[in-house]
């Protein structure tokens, strides 16, 4: 079946570590995007990749980083520059960048203790 | 600046009574909107779309919208609430020529249905 994967599910981590958090796609799409959501707030866009060996800065790109060394990965990592990186991370992909549906895969749940 | 509004950060409804959650939107030129839905802990979920044509739009679970141009709105509808709908639901707007970062999303409703 075609989706998206993320892993793991929940992670926890110490404060001032880094982690990379899995995003892997079998859509054959090109774009892939990483959302950040936090209670009341909705989803904030944190990087997005229109193409391979391509990405950019969303609002809250501050504190991460990203690859997109392959069309079907787009890896995040989540710094110790980061001041409050407890979160839910939700990654998505869509055929191509702009106004196409975004198919969003089950996300995970970061515990910074 | 495109922009989406979801009226009520909660609403609750009584389980067989009408749904009704709102979303505004503000764009200059044509737009396309979508609902998602999201259960605790799960990623978004895909309720329906308007993108082009007709202006009432069913999608799954017993869900519609409507677009209204002249109100700006694209309100979700559903008859009859059911426990299992009790959810996060976010209205999100791209357009026509949209930048490369894809669709802008409102704060989200939660759905609350009581028994």
């Amino acid at each position: 079946d075609g989706g998206i994967t993320q892993s793991p599910k929940y992670l926890f981590r110490k404060e001032g570590q880094n982690v990379t958090l899995s995003c892997e796609q079998n859509l054959n799409h090109d774009a892939m995007y990483w959302y950040r959501q936090d209670p009341g707030q909705g989803l904030r866009l944190i990087y997005y990749s229109q193409i391979v060996n391509d990405f950019q800065k969303g609002d809250i790109a501050e504190g991460y980083s990203v690859s997109r060394e392959k069309k079907e990965s787009f890896p995040l990592t989540v710094t110790s520059a980061q001041k409050n990186p407890t979160a839910f991370y939700l990654c998505a992909s869509s055929v191509t960048s702009g106004n196409n549906e975004q198919f969003f895969g089950p996300g995970t749940r970061l515990t910074v203790l | 600046a495109q922009s989406v509004t979801q009226l009520g950060s909660h609403v609750s409804v009584s389980e067989g009574a009408l749904v009704l959650l709102r979303c505004n939107y503000s764009s200059s030129v044509p737009p396309y909107l979508f609902w998602y839905v999201q259960y605790p802990n799960q990623g978004l979920q895909l309720l329906l779309k308007y993108t082009t044509g007709a202006t009432l739009v069913k999608g799954i679970n017993g869900f519609e919208a409507e677009f209204k141009k002249s109100e700006t709105s694209f309100h979700l509808t559903k008859p009859s609430a059911h426990m299992s709908d009790a959810a996060e639901y976010f209205c999100a707007v791209s357009w026509v020529g949209g930048g490369a970062d894809g669709l802008t999303f409102g704060k989200g409703t939660h759905l609350i249905i009581q028994p």
